[in-house]
């Protein structure tokens, strides 16, 4: 059973900022990652898959890379709509790590 | 684009069954994925539970495996899950969402959720 851990669970930042959230797995898998956003009360969103493919439709400020068991997802210049949860997943998922305002 | 939507009954008592259904709108469930279950207890963090392919393959989240049964509906385009001898920390929202299993594992689709209380 593969374990995800995700740091860091909490951050604070502000609007411009380049935030970089870590995901390791307790073993390689590859490039099977993907990352989701949720919000308060809605379904999580896909934004990144194949470790580093980019969901239709999802902005470029978003970017995802690693493989085997360290990734990272980046976005290279937070926006107010980006202050979310964010899940790493495999089969299952990480613990999540939430992006709040400064 | 493919859309999902849960039903089933919001409350359930202690030791019963938890049945929900996952109608699918614009895309035949019989066309090439898996179909999953993903669950949120309140404040908390996604715990998949499992999922389905519709000629009957499915994989489950081991901690669940024994008290969890999904199956695919493809003459109605839905699938459903049964989680028996439930407990309060079944207590979540239950999501339903397509599932790419077999090329990258994302779930690219997903239901609006819904809430799931175990209480008597």
């Amino acid at each position: 059973d593969i374990q995800l851990t995700q740091s860091p669970s909490f951050l604070s930042a502000s609007v411009g900022d380049r935030v970089t959230i870590t995901c390791r797995a307790s073993q390689g898998i590859s490039s099977y990652l993907a990352w989701y956003q949720q919000k308060p009360g809605k379904a999580p969103k896909l934004l990144i898959y194949a470790a580093s493919t980019l969901q239709s439709g999802v902005p470029s400020r978003f970017s995802g890379s690693g493989s085997g068991t360290e990734f990272t997802l980046t976005i290279s210049s937070l926006q107010p709509e980006d202050f979310a949860t964010y899940y790493c997943q495999q089969l299952n998922f990480g613990p999540g790590t939430t992006v709040d305002i400064k | 684009q493919v859309q999902l939507q849960e039903s089933g009954p919001g409350l359930v008592k202690p030791s019963e069954t938890l049945s929900l259904t996952c109608a699918v709108s614009n895309y035949s469930i019989s066309s090439g994925y898996y179909w999953g279950w993903i669950r949120q207890p309140p404040g908390k963090g996604l715990e998949w539970i499992g999922s389905m392919y519709h000629s009957g393959i499915s994989y489950y989240n081991p901690s669940l495996k024994s008290r969890v049964t999904i199956s695919v509906d493809t003459s109605k385009n839905q699938f459903s899950l049964k989680l028996r001898s439930v407990t309060a920390t079944d207590t979540a929202v239950y999501y339903c969402a397509r599932h790419d299993y077999s090329r990258h594992r994302k779930f690219d689709s997903w239901g609006q959720g819904t809430l799931v209380t175990v209480s008597s």
